[in-house]
């Protein structure tokens, strides 16, 4: 079965760059939407991007000028990167997949990784 | 963005009994609600799509109802396993927002 695991650094430093990579085992990245999602105290849950494995993606309107979502078909992987974070981008990051009617026969996010915790502090 | 507005914020029930939790959004979404299950310490998991369809493998007590504005997820008989955080998200329109949650809690 599918199954996503996320890695990447748990503390980052305020104005720089939180990367995330999201490795895909089980299958392949071949097909579907991929995901990124966050959830913290003050905001929920938040969906940040979804990159379709054509390489089309689509970001938060929020976060659309400091973020980006690519794919490694080679590797079954897709990252996700957030330019100049500050403190409010605190949060548990989670990489998920997302099912439309069209390529799959439910419609939601039905794959998630475990979550990754990323502080953001000096 | 459509906003979604669940109620109650916590929900204090006993093993067996009726869970009912509500959703509303600000402007029709349609049938485009999904509702997920969060456990502590684990990530969503998917329950119900399009309003009222069960995902693969969610047990026959969990069923949703509603369409445009108002949803509703229904528990029948919570066993000990469902005591925990229950989110709506909105498919509609982009970005497709999730409400702030529903926690059911042993009474």
């Amino acid at each position: 079965q599918v199954q996503l695991q996320e890695s990447g650094p748990g503390l980052v430093k305020p104005s720089e760059t939180l990367s995330l990579t999201c490795t895909v085992s089980g299958g392949s990245v071949n097909s579907h939407y991929w995901s990124w999602i966050r959830q913290s105290p003050g905001k929920g849950l938040e969906w940040i991007g979804y990159i379709f494995y054509t390489g089309a993606t689509n970001y938060h309107p929020s976060l659309k000028s400091r973020v980006s979502i690519s794919v490694d078909r080679s590797k079954s992987q897709f990252s996700l990167r957030l330019r100049s974070v500050t403190a409010a981008d605190t949060a548990i990051y989670y990489c998920a997949r997302e099912c439309r009617h069209g390529t799959c026969l439910l419609d939601g996010f039905d794959i998630w990784g475990q979550g990754t915790m990323v502080i953001v502090s000096s | 963005e459509i906003v979604l507005t669940q109620s109650p914020a916590t929900l204090s029930l006993s093993p067996g009994e009726r869970a009912t939790l509500s959703c509303r959004a600000n402007q029709s979404v349609s049938n485009y609600l999904a509702w997920y299950q969060q456990r502590p310490g684990q990530a969503p998991r998917l329950l119900i799509f399009d309003a009222s369809n069960r995902a693969t493998g969610v047990a026959a007590r969990f069923s949703g109802s509603g369409s445009g504005t108002d949803f509703t997820l229904t528990i029948n008989s919570l066993e000990p396993e469902d005591f925990a955080v229950y989110y709506c998200q909105q498919r509609s329109s982009w970005p497709g927002t999730f409400g702030q949650g529903t926690k059911v809690e042993i009474k």
